[in-house]
């Protein structure tokens, strides 16, 4: 079976260009995460969606970010307008259960804003 | 409160050392979860084990064992024989029903020298 699958794998942009980052959580798996990893602050959780629904979404740093998941096969992160403290590397997860399962996480996106 | 921490920030071992990671958690939960992840340096997390808060039982798989003690609030983690592979960044988690979240450690990195 696919693990969970993100695109792009690189993103090099410039400050104030609009990001979407793509992810296909595992097949059947009832819940999503976005994480974001940088040197300093580690793995931080941004947004949980379970069935679709957002359940958690205090970890999102400002209004430029938003997250969706229109169905149960595909979900978004975008950051608008993206800054070079956006700079990290994003994760998502999914799990089949909710947040005490194990989460399976993709391989994950390298944002760079320039 | 929920919280998990890595004292160790990096450790060497020269191959085939034991070494151990530890891992003490915080939480006043009754029913919570432990888990442990493997980042190599090409940046995946692979799950390694996932522990509930009612099994106290020690688990060995090949060079990898886990000693879950709740007197001590600790989940540590033991590779036996180092090898080069092991060289990666391990996280431990916590997981509970009252937290919408992972609450990941800040790692330890590991490196086992030929």
């Amino acid at each position: 079976d696919a693990g969970v699958i993100q695109s792009p794998r690189h993103e090099v942009t410039e400050m104030g260009q609009e990001v979407t980052l793509r992810c296909k959580p595992i097949s059947g798996h009832n819940s999503l995460f976005w994480y974001r990893q940088t040197m300093m602050r580690g793995l931080e959780l941004l947004i949980y969606f379970n069935n679709n629904v957002p359940i958690d979404d205090s970890g999102m740093p400002e209004d430029r970010f938003s997250a969706k998941m229109p169905n149960a096969s595909f979900s978004t992160l975008k950051i608008q307008p993206s800054e070079p403290r956006d700079s990290a590397v994003y994760f998502c997860a999914s799990s089949p259960g909710t947040q005490v399962d194990t989460q399976y996480f993709g391989p994950g996106t390298r944002l760079t804003v320039l | 409160a929920q919280k998990v921490t890595q004292a160790q920030t990096e450790i060497s071992v020269v191959e085939k050392e034991d070494v151990t990671l530890d891992c003490v958690y915080e939480t006043r939960d009754t029913t919570y979860y432990l888990f442990w992840y493997k980042q190599p340096p090409s940046g995946e997390l692979v799950f390694l084990i996932r522990r509930n808060s009612f099994d106290e039982q020690n688990e060995i798989s090949g060079r990898y064992s886990w000693n879950f003690q709740k007197s001590t609030s600790s989940f540590n983690f033991t590779i036996t024989a180092s090898q080069v592979v092991d060289s990666a960044v391990y996280f431990c988690a916590l997981a509970s029903n009252t937290g919408n979240q992972f609450y990941f450690g800040t790692g330890t990195s590991l490196t086992v020298i030929p």
